[in-house]
């Protein structure tokens, strides 16, 4: 089994629709969860980030997490063609230092149709 | 938010050859970043932990002496693929921690390897 498990899609939605994107994992010491939005031949780029339980929004974007659960999730609400992209989950233990490497889920393919 | 460079962006080599891909922290100090590859609809895979000064820790199957990682400075690290071959072609991405939110981590925009 997987630390982290993220269904890879691909995922495609109408403008404007509710996007739901999900992640479930294993390890009950991660603490600190990041969504990352990959455009196709590009880098990664952070869309949240969250400490523990709870939920955190920033705009159209909601990231919750339920750790007793072990899952986290991303909703995207009025979708817009320019959220068509990947999403990466990433996690990682509460712990020592600052320079801890994350742990990543597939990413999920998103398209949203004009 | 904090702004990482790679360098070339996209490179086309002949099999044998050996490419050198730079990664910099243009605002900030890492003492640590990541290299990763990642190939067509698949996610990142970590490849090495580049330290400032040190050594780089690779993950379980990567040949060290195949991806050889410096990290000579506070804002540079380079990844030297040594004769590479066509199963090396991917897309190389470096991150770096900027330390201001424990493990957020900011991402160079890639590199694209295509050896012929």
């Amino acid at each position: 089994q997987k630390e982290v498990e993220q269904d890879p899609g691909p995922l495609s939605v109408p403008e404007g629709a509710i996007v739901s994107l999900n992640c479930t994992y294993s390890n009950s010491a991660f603490q600190y969860f990041m969504w990352y939005r990959q455009y196709s031949r590009k880098g990664p780029e952070l869309l949240m980030y969250t400490y523990s339980s709870g939920n955190k929004e920033d705009g159209r974007f909601t990231a919750q997490v339920d750790k007793s659960s072990k899952y986290i999730s991303l909703f995207i609400r009025d979708s817009q063609p320019s959220d068509s992209a990947t999403y990466l989950c990433a996690m990682s233990p509460l712990g020592a230092g600052n320079n801890r490497k994350l742990i990543w889920g597939l990413g999920t393919s998103l398209a949203v149709n004009p | 938010g904090a702004v990482v460079s790679q360098h070339p962006s996209r490179v086309i080599c002949k099999s044998g050859t050996s490419v050198k891909i730079e990664c910099r922290s243009l605002d900030f100090q890492a003492t640590t970043m990541f290299w990763y590859r990642q190939f067509p609809k698949q996610s990142l895979m970590l490849m090495a932990t580049s330290n400032e000064g040190s050594k780089a820790t690779y993950e379980q199957g990567v040949e060290k002496d195949k991806f050889l990682i410096n990290h000579a400075s506070l804002t540079l690290s380079t990844l030297t693929v040594t004769s590479a071959h066509p199963e090396d072609s991917s897309f190389y991405i470096c991150s770096a921690p900027t330390g201001t939110r424990r493990d957020e981590q900011f991402f160079g925009p890639g590199t694209r390897l295509t050896v012929l």
